[in-house]
């Protein structure tokens, strides 16, 4: 059964504390994106790798970090140095180009106390 | 320029009726044109797309219209259902912009019986 699965669901921090967001597929695909969603404000790119060992801030990278050593992983952490972390946070995947369908992971709740 | 804008934020229908979303942008690169549709806690899902060498795109109850001289397109829904109450976001792409794509802030529609 392939897809996107994100872990946890939901997930509390306290605030000051470093959090890592898991993200994985199994679809073989290339390219990878993180997203953050808040109420009003739609899909926010945050970082997205097209590439294995490869990736691109998105538009509000600030406070976050990527890594992608496998094709099929690329995890988010949330550092203390984003200023609102409390979000939605979603994980995408696409066979590469920006015409291929981005299938999205169930989301991960990130709320920061 | 590189933003893609909807409206409206939020929307109300009766079930039976036409439920109508729109979107305009700027940048005239974009060639791709995707809606996707989110269910409360879950990732959205590829709905429809169109690219600009149609006007309309239809697929069972849902169509997009595109008008390309207005920089314009919009999603309908013909009889709309109390299970379409969802979140509805476009989206545009261009190569230009390396495989990303700029999603619109999202219309929560609710359909009521």
């Amino acid at each position: 059964d392939g897809g996107i699965t994100q872990s946890p669901k939901y997930l509390f921090r306290k605030e000051g504390q470093n959090v890592t967001l898991s993200c994985e597929q199994n679809l073989n695909h290339d390219a990878m994106y993180w997203y953050r969603q808040d109420p009003g404000q739609g899909l926010r790119l945050i970082y997205y790798s097209q590439i294995v060992n490869d990736f691109q801030k998105g538009d509000i990278a600030e406070g976050y970090s990527v890594s992608r050593e496998k094709k099929e992983s690329f995890p988010l952490t949330v550092t203390s140095a984003q200023k609102n972390p409390t979000a939605f946070y979603l994980c995408a995947s696409t066979a590469g180009t920006y015409t291929d369908t981005q299938y999205f992971g169930p989301g991960t709740r990130l709320t920061v106390l | 320029q590189q933003q893609v804008k909807q409206s409206p934020q939020s929307l109300i229908v009766q079930k039976g009726g036409i439920s109508i979303i729109n979107c305009a942008y700027e940048n005239t690169a974009f060639d791709y044109f995707p809606w996707y549709q989110q269910f409360p806690g879950k990732g959205p899902a590829l709905l429809i797309a169109i690219r600009p060498d149609v006007s309309e795109k239809k697929e069972g109850r849902f169509t997009i219209s595109f008008n390309k001289s207005a920089k314009q397109f919009s999603l309908h829904i013909m009889d709309s259902q109390p299970g379409d109450s969802a979140t509805y976001f476009c989206a545009a792409g261009t190569k230009l912009t390396t495989d990303k794509l700029i999603f619109g802030t999202g219309t929560r529609l609710q359909v009521f019986p």
